[in-house]
């Protein structure tokens, strides 16, 4: 069985572009989370979405954003970058919200640097 | 405030020896707590999930254990292994994806 899928593993970008990030999660999973990592705040969560409707969301500005599509696939864009952006994003899977004791399956994640 | 706290933020140990890494929380409301590993550049491996009623939990070499009275966790590693060199993460859910807390992590180095 496919693990979660990231896509793309690193990217370079300039301040004030835009960049947009896939996730494609373990076949039958409809939960679809994100996450921000960096040295100094560690793992963040930004938004979770199930069945193509964002079901939760954490602190960040509206610059920071995504959707699911039919298929469970999900995108997150991040618009206007700022240096403060660069991080490791990870996108994780599951079957069920984690209230639960359900499994969060995380991708390798999307390096993104921001210049 | 919801905080996780782990300790120590860095440890290196020989090849076969043991270690604990600390994990104290100020979650609530209190629904699981989660540990995770996660190697350098990749993304976090769950390793232990525990409910409130649990003590105890075990992953091979990994032993994870939850007092919730005292609001401590601790993962106990055995006959260390040049692989577990990772990060270790705790995370505890107080309730949904935005209440999930993460810890800042452990970082392990295991020397030959």
């Amino acid at each position: 069985k496919a693990g979660v899928t990231q896509t793309p593993r690193y990217l370079i970008k300039t301040r004030g572009q835009q960049v947009t990030l896939s996730c494609s999660p373990i076949s039958g999973h409809r939960s679809v989370s994100w996450y921000q990592q960096t040295p100094g705040q560690g793992l963040q969560f930004l938004f979770e979405y199930f069945s193509e409707t964002q079901r939760n969301k954490g602190n960040f500005p509206g610059r920071f954003s995504g959707r699911q599509f039919s298929n469970s696939r999900s995108e997150m864009n991040v618009s206007t970058l700022e240096l403060g952006d660069s991080a490791l994003y990870l996108c994780a899977s599951s079957t069920q919200d984690p209230t639960n004791t359900g499994e969060l399956f995380f991708g390798e994640g999307s390096r993104l640097t921001v210049l | 405030k919801n905080q996780v706290e782990q300790s120590p933020q860095s440890l290196i140990i020989l090849e076969g020896k043991n270690c604990t890494l600390q994990c104290n929380y100020t979650v609530s409301p209190f629904s699981n707590l989660r540990w995770y590993k996660q190697d350098t550049g990749r993304g976090p491996v769950s390793l232990t999930i525990m409910t409130f009623s649990e003590n105890t939990k075990s992953n091979g070499r990994y032993t994870a254990t939850l007092d919730a009275d005292t609001k401590q966790s601790s993962l106990h590693i055995t006959a260390s292994q040049l692989s577990d060199s990772a990060s270790y993460i705790c995370v505890v859910s107080a309730g949904g994806y935005n209440k999930l807390i993460f810890g800042a992590g452990t970082r392990l180095a295991v020397h030959p």
